[in-house]
């Protein structure tokens, strides 16, 4: 079982619509991020997670660290949305060390 | 302020050779992470260096070693290589500690 599991790995929207993404992990953790990578290769921080909730423009990330739960929402969803978005996490014991999820490819319709 | 730089953006080697790429990170920030991104594995953490130390290092063999310069410029260098070996390699910098990462553009590597 890998250390970090999202859901769903494929997700198709209509523009306008909420969509959220879940990521699951099994360890300790200091840090959660969650990563956009668009065709290309290259990837933005979106976030950086250690509890709570952040908010920027349309996009909202929580995290629960009891239950081990992240989840990345994006209000009004638009076609430039579309990308692949990635959990990680940096876990307690293994200091810089980030463990990715396989990431969720998004993709929003006009 | 500029972003993090990787150099060359592309390269293409044929097994056995050895390879060498470089990372400039934003001005001011002393961590470099590597990370190879695959089809197969996705995105896997190869090492870290702070101010010129290796800080840590992931599941990856003794061909795979970086440095890292006290302009904290960073280079890593893959030695005989493999066809597996082709992937998207990324760095990314930060100013240390649990804090946002930015990452570079990547360089896209074809082992033939």
């Amino acid at each position: 079982k890998n250390e970090v599991e999202q859901s769903p790995q494929n997700l198709t929207a209509q523009e306008g619509e909420f969509i959220t993404i879940n990521c699951s992990y099994s360890v300790g953790i200091s840090a959660l991020h969650w990563l956009q990578q668009h065709p290309g290769g290259g990837i933005v921080s979106l976030f950086m997670l250690s509890s709570g909730k952040k908010k920027h423009g349309r996009l909202i990330a929580t995290i629960n660290i009891q239950e081990k739960h992240s989840s990345l929402h994006i209000t009004a969803s638009h076609p430039r949305d579309s990308a692949v978005y990635i959990c990680a996490v940096r876990s307690e014991t293994s200091g810089s060390r980030l463990t990715f999820g396989e990431g969720t490819q998004l993709t929003v319709n006009p | 302020k500029a972003g993090v730089t990787q150099t060359p953006r592309y390269l293409i080697k044929t097994r056995g050779q050895q390879v060498t790429l470089s990372c400039s990170p934003i001005s001011g920030h002393r961590s470099v992470s590597w990370y190879q991104q695959t089809p197969g594995q996705g995105l896997q953490f190869l090492f870290e260096y702070f101010s010129e130390t290796q800080r840590n290092k992931g599941n990856f063999p003794g061909r795979f070693s970086g440095r890292q310069f006290s302009n904290s410029r960073s280079e890593m260098n893959v030695s005989t290589l493999e066809l597996g070996d082709s992937a998207l390699y990324l760095c990314a910098s930060s100013s240390g500690g649990p804090s946002t990462q930015y990452f570079g553009p990547g360089t896209r590597l074809l082992v033939l």
